[in-house]
């Protein structure tokens, strides 16, 4: 199993610019979520799908689009980028929602950068 | 307001020493608590997750232990190595939301 993975690891937009942040896992969780890490700063979930056609918007969705098409799939959209966008993201899978006892799988980051 | 509190910040030790972090919560009501290790540019890996009922659980040379009385849990590392440098984060868990704490930098040093 590849676990969760992220693509790109890295990227450099301008602002304004739009991006899709691409997760994927291979474990069929359906659980599903985008993370933001700043420095100073824990965790702050932006939007997660607790199933394919569901989303829901976390602490901080504004400026950020999600779909889920595929139990697998889970893209994050930026829609004009802003420097405050600047951060690196991660997706996370679970079996179920993992405010319960569920393992929840991490990807290894996409670090964002906007100037 | 539910938050979860690290402390220290940052912390160095030698190699083959041990080390106690600790996570102080505010999250009510309580479900769970996890504490992750997160490697320099990558993901976060859980170490532990520990229910209401369990006060110690142990991975390895990683025992986490919970007071669930006192809201603290406790993150011990024994004999420390240089691949232990990460910084190490504790997650509360009420039943419809996460919350994470800031994290303790932990480098070992030889």
């Amino acid at each position: 199993n590849a676990g969760v993975t992220q693509t790109p690891k890295f990227q450099v937009l301008k602002t304004g610019q739009s991006m899709t942040l691409q997760c994927a896992q291979d474990m069929n969780h359906e659980y599903m979520s985008w993370y933001r890490q700043d420095p100073g700063m824990g965790l702050r979930l932006i939007h997660y799908s607790v199933g394919a056609g569901i989303t829901d918007q976390g602490e901080v969705p504004n400026g950020y689009n999600v779909s889920r098409s595929t139990t697998e799939d889970f893209p994050l959209r930026l829609l004009s980028a802003a420097p405050s966008q600047t951060s690196v993201y991660f997706c996370a899978s679970s079996l179920m929602w993992p405010g319960q006892t569920y393992e929840q799988y991490f990807g290894p980051g996409t670090r964002l950068t906007v100037t | 307001k539910n938050q979860v509190e690290q402390s220290p910040q940052s912390l160095i030790i030698l190699e083959g020493k041990n080390c106690t972090l600790q996570c102080n919560y505010t999250v009510s009501p309580f479900s769970n608590l996890r504490w992750y290790k997160q490697d320099t540019g990558r993901g976060p890996v859980s170490l532990t997750i520990m229910t209401f009922s369990e006060n110690t659980k142990s991975n390895g040379r990683y025992t986490a232990t919970l007071d669930a009385d006192t809201k603290q849990s406790s993150l011990h590392i024994t004999a420390s190595q240089l691949s232990d440098s990460a910084s190490y984060i504790c997650v509360v868990s009420e039943y419809d939301n996460l919350f994470f704490g800031t994290g303790t930098r932990l480098t070992v040093i030889p």
